[in-house]
């Protein structure tokens, strides 16, 4: 069965430092892996995915991620962190076998110190 | 904006009661799909349709059922409804079956309150 972890439910940066969030995946298949964030009060918006191409995905808002095989990950990263990327982030994994449905993490609540 | 719309953005009602949560999806997208957010158990996939045929069903309970129109709009029905039902329930789109590689579209969410 596939599935997703994400390591630490809050992570906080200080405004400019580099953001990191975790994600580990569990999957037989090649997976196809998802960021999506939730700004407060609102849907889920995608950041990037990772559909087998490049191992290292570009996304909105300065975010890219990097799949990793051989650790089964993928994490989120973004060199100077802006106080508007104060969100809830989720990551995802979908695969051909169960193609339909996403199956996202628990989510990391990220903030932002001045 | 993702292109989808989803009423009523909030829903306060009482326990035993039923209710009706509408999705309309992006102009162009065959697939409407239903998650549930809940504290206790996250994001959760519950049902999706792909022009107006049930295509996949995940945890949703029998007290709950979904359908899509032929204008492809959705309403998940949710009955005999319980405290532990409330959540946020977001519904997403895509444009077509739901392959592997398709991304879905959420819409900003119905967050219902059972009292």
């Amino acid at each position: 069965a596939q599935s997703v972890t994400q390591l630490g439910s809050h992570v906080s940066v200080s405004e400019g430092a580099l953001v990191l969030l975790r994600c580990n995946y569990s999957s037989s298949v090649p997976p196809y892996l998802f960021w999506y964030v939730q700004y407060p009060n609102q849907g889920l918006q995608l950041l990037l995915k990772y559909t087998s191409a490049a191992t290292l995905v570009k996304g909105i808002n300065g975010f890219e991620a990097e799949f990793k095989k051989s650790e089964t990950s993928f994490h989120l990263t973004k060199p100077s962190a802006h106080m508007s990327d104060a969100a809830e982030y989720f990551c995802a994994v979908k695969t051909g076998s169960s193609a339909s449905k996403i199956i996202f993490g628990s989510g990391t609540r990220l903030s932002i110190r001045p | 904006d993702s292109g989808v719309t989803q009423t009523p953005k909030h829903l306060i009602t009482a326990t035993g009661q039923r209710v009706t949560l509408r999705c309309s999806p992006r102009s162009g997208d065959l697939s409407v799909y239903w998650y549930q957010q809940s504290l206790d158990q996250g994001l959760q996939f519950l049902i999706q349709y792909y022009n107006g045929e049930e295509r996949a069903k995940g945890n949703i309970l029998e007290r709950f059922s979904a359908q899509q129109f032929p204008d492809l709009h959705s309403e998940l029905n949710l009955s005999s409804l319980e405290l532990g039902d409330s959540a946020l329930y977001f519904c997403a789109s895509s444009v077509a079956s739901g392959g592997a590689q398709e991304t879905q579209y959420f819409g900003p969410g119905t967050r219902l309150l059972v009292l």
